[in-house]
């Protein structure tokens, strides 16, 4: 069982350039979440999606899209990217519930340098 | 806005020492309160959660604590063992989607 699984791993980038992160699960999730870890700070969630075809903005979402075609794949956009957007960005998937309770599973995390 | 601290950043103990890591947070209109691992490039892995309404939970070693009313957590860590090293986060659930981390604690166990 994979779990949650981030593509690339790594990745180095000129400023402008763009890319797609994806994300994959497979617990059949209904939620998931992208979010950036800097040092010094905690993770911050950038977008998340409460199922297919819906997706909403987090924390910090300026700079980013997000797309939710399948329930299983969460994709992260930079349109141009930017040095501020050097960061580690995990992916989470969770099960829904009415109260929130229900722990959210991470992913490996993508490492991401903007030159 | 949550805001979450932990306390200290990081912590070096011999192995076999019994340990407290703590946690605050500045509101406690919350869901829930989780704590997590964290290893050396690798993502985050769910050790405890507590729910809002929960005082306390175990999960063998490991023991987490809630207090809503002074903002605080701890996770007491039982006979401490070197795989037990990483980065310890601290999460606030306040919304169906809302989780607040903390900067985390990295903790080294010294065989």
């Amino acid at each position: 069982n994979a779990g949650v699984t981030q593509t690339p791993k790594f990745r180095v980038l000129k400023t402008g350039q763009s890319m797609t992160l994806l994300c994959a699960q497979d617990m059949n999730h209904e939620y998931m979440y992208w979010y950036r870890q800097d040092p010094g700070m905690g993770l911050r969630l950038i977008h998340y999606s409460v199922g297919e075809g819906t997706t909403a903005k987090g924390e910090v979402p300026d700079g980013y899209n997000v797309s939710r075609l399948k329930k299983q794949n969460f994709l992260l956009g930079l349109e141009s990217a930017a040095p501020s957007q050097t960061s580690v960005y995990f992916c989470a998937s969770s099960y829904s519930s009415g109260d929130g309770n229900q722990p959210q599973h991470f992913g490996d995390g993508t490492r991401l340098s903007i030159l | 806005k949550q805001e979450v601290t932990q306390i200290p950043a990081a912590l070096s103990v011999p192995e076999g020492e019994n340990l407290v890591l703590n946690c605050s947070f500045t509101d406690s209109a919350i869901y829930n309160l989780q704590w997590f691992r964290q290893d050396p490039g690798k993502g985050l892995t769910s050790l405890l959660l507590i729910q809002s309404s929960q005082r306390e939970q175990t999960s063998g070693r490991l023991n987490a604590s809630l207090d809503k009313s002074s903002g605080r957590s701890t996770l007491y860590i039982a006979a401490s063992q070197p795989g037990d090293s990483a980065t310890y986060l601290c999460a606030i659930q306040t919304g169906a989607n809302n989780l607040f981390f903390g900067t985390g604690t990295r903790l080294t166990v010294i065989p």
